[in-house]
């Protein structure tokens, strides 16, 4: 069965560094790509960045310069760190399966609310 | 960035009623689109892939349809489980995108 489930902190202060973590199972990281996508509160799916299966990584160029996607195929998991955040970074982050090697999503984790506050 | 513009906004329909969504695309996207249905509280869910074919398990009253830049979901009988909000996305081009989503309700 396949399972994605985010953990995180669920406040960051201004200017701070958000670090989340996507733990899958159910399937091998180096078998399928898997990306970021967050939600701000009531608004629409932001693509932020994806780690292929082979290990390279893309990134929203909107978001490029505060981001770093890493994985640890040991424990099948995949990192986000975006640093220099912002309030209009609080939102949900979603790690999701890319279905085969195309370019949308399967399987989505149940997200983990981040709010950007002092 | 490719920008999606979904239409509309809001929708309210009665049960058993057909609805459509429409998604626009700034340039053409060649068929790299594909449908999420979220619900509140959860997380999004895939409907439909390469503009118009059914994910595995999603039932046949959903269908999508389109091409170039304007693409449009449909959902025929609603059932009461529909009431949710949509989104499409993009992959054609980098950064992938989404349209602004509609939400649905029953009137």
């Amino acid at each position: 069965q396949v399972r994605l489930k985010e953990s995180g902190p669920r406040l960051v202060q201004p200017s701070q560094t958000l670090s989340v973590t996507c733990t899958v199972s159910g399937f091998s990281v180096t078998s399928y790509h898997v990306s970021w996508v967050r939600q701000p509160p009531g608004k629409g799916l932001e693509w932020v960045g994806a780690i292929w299966k082979g290990g390279s990584t893309d990134y929203n160029s909107a978001l490029k310069s505060r981001l770093s996607i890493s994985r640890d195929t040991s424990k099948n998991q995949v990192f986000l760190k975006m640093n220099s955040l912002q309030t209009d970074d609080t939102g949900t982050y979603y790690c999701a399966k890319h279905r085969g090697s195309r370019y949308y999503f399967d399987y989505w984790g149940q997200g983990v609310m981040v709010t950007v506050s002092s | 960035d490719i920008q999606m513009t979904q239409s509309p906004a809001s929708l309210s329909a009665s049960l058993g009623e057909t609805v459509t969504i429409e998604c626009r695309a700034s340039e053409d996207i060649y068929n790299g689109l594909a449908w999420y249905q979220q619900k509140p509280g959860k997380s999004p869910q895939l409907l439909i892939y390469n503009a118009n074919s059914l994910h595995t398990g999603v039932p046949s009253r959903f269908s999508g349809s389109g091409s170039g830049t304007q693409y449009s979901l449909k959902i025929n009988s609603l059932q009461s489980e529909d009431v949710a909000s949509y989104f499409c996305q993009q992959y054609y081009d980098y950064p992938w995108t989404f349209g602004g989503g509609t939400k649905l309700e029953l009137k």
